[in-house]
């Protein structure tokens, strides 16, 4: 089945432990992003890959790292987690950058910062 | 940079038509999406607009006319099922060259009996 894994779906931390929520997708796309949701906000995007070792800043990037060292994976690492990181997180991937708007995302993970 | 407006929220009953508008600014356009999202779950994509008119996919119809930067949906004989949130999606041209996709804050539909 074509999916988009992120691990994982539910966590609670407290600021300033590392951590990292991986996102895996089995479709060969080459364009994977990541995005926060916020209420009355949007989503907004952290990152983006255009493909293997591609990497490049969204709209707001301050406080994530991510890595493509493989086309099927894109982790987000949160070095030093603050509160205002508490959000939804979604991964997404399509198949290359012409069409990256019909995105398929994966199920989200829900992060909370204390 | 881009700028997408949408309703808040909107109500409408089982078995009524429902229109929900978008209307963007941005440089370089090259596309407008709808996506829904119900509660607690993750988008996915619904339709997607590149010249100007009307494109059908069954109960759903997505509209663009790219000189008003406007855009609707339009689901026919509404489901309770359909209760969820619409986003509009706009794609631009970023300076680098590559097509930036940014999401409008939504428009949450209830779906009444």
């Amino acid at each position: 089945e074509a999916q988009v894994t992120q691990n994982p779906r539910y966590l609670i931390t407290v600021t300033g432990k590392k951590l990292t929520v991986t996102c895996s997708q089995n479709m060969n796309h080459e364009y994977m992003s990541w995005y926060r949701q916020d209420p009355g906000l949007g989503l907004r995007q952290i990152y983006y890959s255009m493909n293997v070792e591609v990497t490049d800043k969204g709209d707001v990037p301050e406080g994530y790292k991510v890595s493509r060292k493989e086309k099927r994976n894109f982790p987000l690492i949160l070095e030093s987690p603050s509160p205002n990181q508490t959000s939804l997180y979604f991964c997404a991937s399509t198949f290359d950058r012409a069409r990256a708007g019909e995105l398929f995302f994966g199920e989200g993970s829900r992060l909370t910062v204390l | 940079g881009q700028n997408i407006d949408q309703p808040t929220e909107m109500t409408a009953t089982e078995g009524a038509i429902v229109q929900i508008n978008c209307t963007y600014q941005t440089s370089g356009f090259n596309g407008l999406f709808w996506y829904q999202q119900h509660a607690g779950e993750a988008p996915t994509f619904l339709s997607y607009n590149v010249l100007d008119g009307l494109e059908e996919k069954g109960r759903f119809s997505s509209f663009l006319s790219r000189s008003k930067g406007y855009s609707y949906l339009l689901l026919k004989e509404l489901q309770m099922k359909d209760s969820a949130s619409y986003l509009c999606a706009v794609r631009g041209i970023v300076n680098t060259g590559f097509q930036k996709l940014v999401f409008g804050t939504g428009t949450r539909l209830l779906v009444s009996p």
